[in-house]
């Protein structure tokens, strides 16, 4: 089985400020992991992905996330938050070899001017 | 990237009708489709993963008699809720995976209300 935690419902920030949105993740095998940002009554736009390579990946709209295998985390980054970046994310998780995502409950993400 | 789309963008039913779902793979082939279920704030259910030509397989707990899925060609999928009641109304967001990605592209969502 393969699962997804955010321990954060909740992240605010100030604008300028960095942002990070915690990610971690249980996969039999190796995982693809993803990073998705949904808008109100939208669907998800994808953001970035780490299928293999370099551990740290760079993403749309200036986001980052490095993983972490030993730590089995995928923390989605900004060096520098907007506040057009108020939004829900939403981090998952698959194995190879696998269609089926599993998402994380999801973190509304508030930066305020 | 490639774009997955939603008909309608919402719909208004009562209770007891069915209503359809289109989500269409605009400019790749989605051999494989999902259907999620999301409720206000929280994350995306999958109900049921559909390949091109074969039966949907729907996920524990989701009624195959109630939430039809047809995936007929390589860009189209459909989802018909039958004799759909209040609780049935939520964000259904569909995704299409084709044979080479290792990503799902998501369409925009129908927000479904049944009165």
């Amino acid at each position: 089985a393969q699962s997804v935690a955010q321990p954060e419902d909740q992240v605010n920030v100030a604008e300028g400020n960095p942002l990070t949105v915690k990610c971690t993740y249980s996969v039999s095998g190796n995982p693809y992991l993803f990073w998705y940002v949904q808008y109100p009554n939208r669907g998800l736009q994808f953001l970035l992905k780490y299928i293999t390579g370099d551990n740290l990946v760079k993403g749309s709209y200036g986001f980052e996330a490095e993983f972490n295998k030993s730590q089995t985390s995928f923390h989605l980054k900004k060096p520098s938050a907007l506040v057009s970046d108020s939004a829900l994310y939403f981090c998952a998780v698959r194995a190879s070899g696998d269609y089926k995502l599993s998402f994380g409950a999801g973190t509304t993400v508030t930066v305020r001017a | 990237g490639a774009v997955v789309s939603q008909h309608p963008s919402w719909v208004i039913c009562k209770s007891g009708t069915s209503v359809k779902i289109e989500c269409r793979s605009l400019d790749f082939q989605a051999t494989t489709m999902f259907w999620y279920r999301q409720f206000p704030k929280q994350s995306l259910m999958l109900m049921a993963t559909s390949n091109e030509g074969s039966k949907a397989t729907y996920e524990q707990g989701v009624e195959k008699d109630k939430f039809l899925i047809n995936h007929a060609s390589l860009t189209l999928s459909t989802l018909t809720v039958t004799s759909a009641h209040p609780e049935d109304s939520s964000f259904y967001i569909c995704s299409g995976g084709g044979r080479e990605s290792h990503e799902q592209y998501f369409g925009p969502g129908t927000r479904l209300t049944v009165t």
